[in-house]
């Protein structure tokens, strides 16, 4: 069975300063790792994902996320928030040999203070 | 393209009605997924479709829903009869073939059970 776990539910931090949001994983096989976004009232958009290759992976909005084997995480990072970056980001794995549908974490809420 | 639609976006209704929740997949896509939303519970995986045929039900709470596919562009969730603990946001998301891939969301339809 695979897993995600953000550990966070929420994390704060001051516009301009880096933002980490954490994600670990638990997958039998090789993983397919994703990142969404959702704003309040809509759907879950796509930011980035990792399939293969270099292990860190640069998506939409001057976001990326660093993919770690070892320590079976994949963390979001962005170098300078932005006030518009709050809101609700979810990890999703899948494994390459498995089913088609992704396995989402719980969600953590990105609060960004101007 | 216009994305995934589903309709309707909101729907109030009183326990023991029938809903029907309705989505189009973005063209050419041969996946599409049901997902349910809640705060207890998180984003969760309902059913699974590829090329119009059921591949993984295993989500489906129990025998008072049911999905359907009847062609590549149009795909229904049914609850018959519904319950208060049905309220939910559901989500219907599609994706291509490529292995790789990430889904593309709807903006979903928050369902008030009464």
């Amino acid at each position: 069975a695979q897993s995600v776990a953000q550990p966070e539910d929420q994390v704060n931090v001051a516009e301009g300063n880096p933002l980490t949001v954490k994600c670990t994983y638990s997958v039998s096989g090789n993983p397919y790792l994703f990142w969404y976004v959702q704003y309040p009232n809509r759907g879950l958009q796509f930011l980035l994902k990792y399939i293969t290759g270099d292990n860190l992976v640069k998506g939409s909005y001057g976001f990326e996320a660093e993919f770690n084997k070892s320590q079976t995480s994949f963390h979001l990072k962005k170098p300078s928030a932005l006030v518009s970056d709050s809101a609700l980001y979810f990890c999703a794995v899948r494994d390459k040999a498995g089913r088609r549908a992704l396995t989402f974490g719980s969600g953590t809420r990105l609060q960004v203070q101007p | 393209d216009a994305g995934v639609i589903q309709s309707p976006r909101h729907e109030v209704t009183e326990m023991g009605q029938e809903v029907t929740l309705r989505c189009k997949p973005i063209s050419g896509h041969d996946y599409l997924f049901w997902y349910r939303q809640t705060m207890m519970r998180g984003l969760e995986l309902l059913i699974y479709f590829n090329n119009n045929v059921p591949i993984d039900d295993s989500g489906m709470p129990e025998d008072r829903f049911s999905a359907k596919m009847p062609n590549a562009s149009f795909s229904t969730l049914k609850i018959q009869p519904s319950e208060p603990r049905d309220s939910a946001v559901y989500f219907c998301a599609s994706s291509p073939d490529r292995v790789s891939d990430e889904q593309f969301f709807g903006p979903g339809t928050r369902l008030t059970v009464l």
